[in-house]
């Protein structure tokens, strides 16, 4: 079974200034997806960004990018620019063909004015 | 286009009653996933469904159950409600055709059980 885990469970970054969340994952498949989603207090899920495990080059959505680093199984997501609106949780989640999307536990993210 | 709906988005139940939820996804979709989120477990998958057949299934006492209709919507019930089902039940869909499709969620449905 795949795990993924997100050893913050909670940081702070001033406006404007970059912050990097963590994720690791374990799995013995050769073909997956990642991904980061945002729950701002609304509740609703937002995919943040996602990465396929054959592509070496870190995906990238605005202010969003990732630090994939396959051998050492970490997806890392990196938020530049940081704005009032990034506050929420930031959960990173794994899916392999035929399985479920498996969730991290979370890690909660404030943005300071 | 509409995204995930779900119904309804709160919900107090008794212990020992049973809920259905429901969900209508997006159209097109053809996959359905339901979580529970508890602050204490995180985010739990319960099942999924893809073309009205149950694909797959996460650890859940057999109180949980599901089923999808011809149209793609989805419904979870649970009987026997007990105070630990309080949690936030998430339903997602997706094309589910390759690996690349991703999930759309909806808001939830907030479920308290007294």
């Amino acid at each position: 079974a795949q795990t993924v885990t997100q050893s913050q469970p909670e940081m702070s970054v001033q406006e404007a200034e970059t912050v990097t969340l963590s994720c690791t994952y374990d799995t013995s498949e050769n073909n997956y997806y990642l991904f980061w989603y945002k729950q701002p207090p609304s509740r609703q899920m937002i995919l943040v960004i996602r990465q396929e495990a054959y592509k070496q080059q870190n995906a990238t959505e605005n202010r969003f990018s990732v630090n994939f680093q396959k051998a050492a199984k970490s997806f890392s997501l990196k938020i530049s620019d940081s704005q009032l609106g990034d506050t929420a949780m930031y959960f990173c989640a794994f899916k392999s063909s035929g399985d479920k999307l498996t969730f991290g536990t979370g890690t909660r993210l404030a943005v300071r004015p | 286009k509409a995204g995930v709906t779900q119904t309804p988005r709160y919900l107090i139940k008794t212990r020992g009653q049973q809920v259905t939820l429901s969900c209508s996804p997006i159209s097109g979709h053809r996959s359905v996933s339901w979580y529970q989120q508890t602050p204490g477990q995180g985010l739990q998958f319960l099942f999924e469904y893809f073309s009205e057949t149950q694909r797959n299934k996460g650890n859940f006492p057999g109180r949980f159950s599901g089923r999808q209709f011809s149209n793609s919507r989805s419904e979870m019930n649970v009987s026997t409600l007990e105070l630990g089902d309080s949690a936030l039940y998430l339903c997602a869909s997706s094309l589910a055709q390759t690996l690349w499709d991703g999930y759309t969620f909806g808001s939830g449905t907030r479920l308290t059980v007294v």
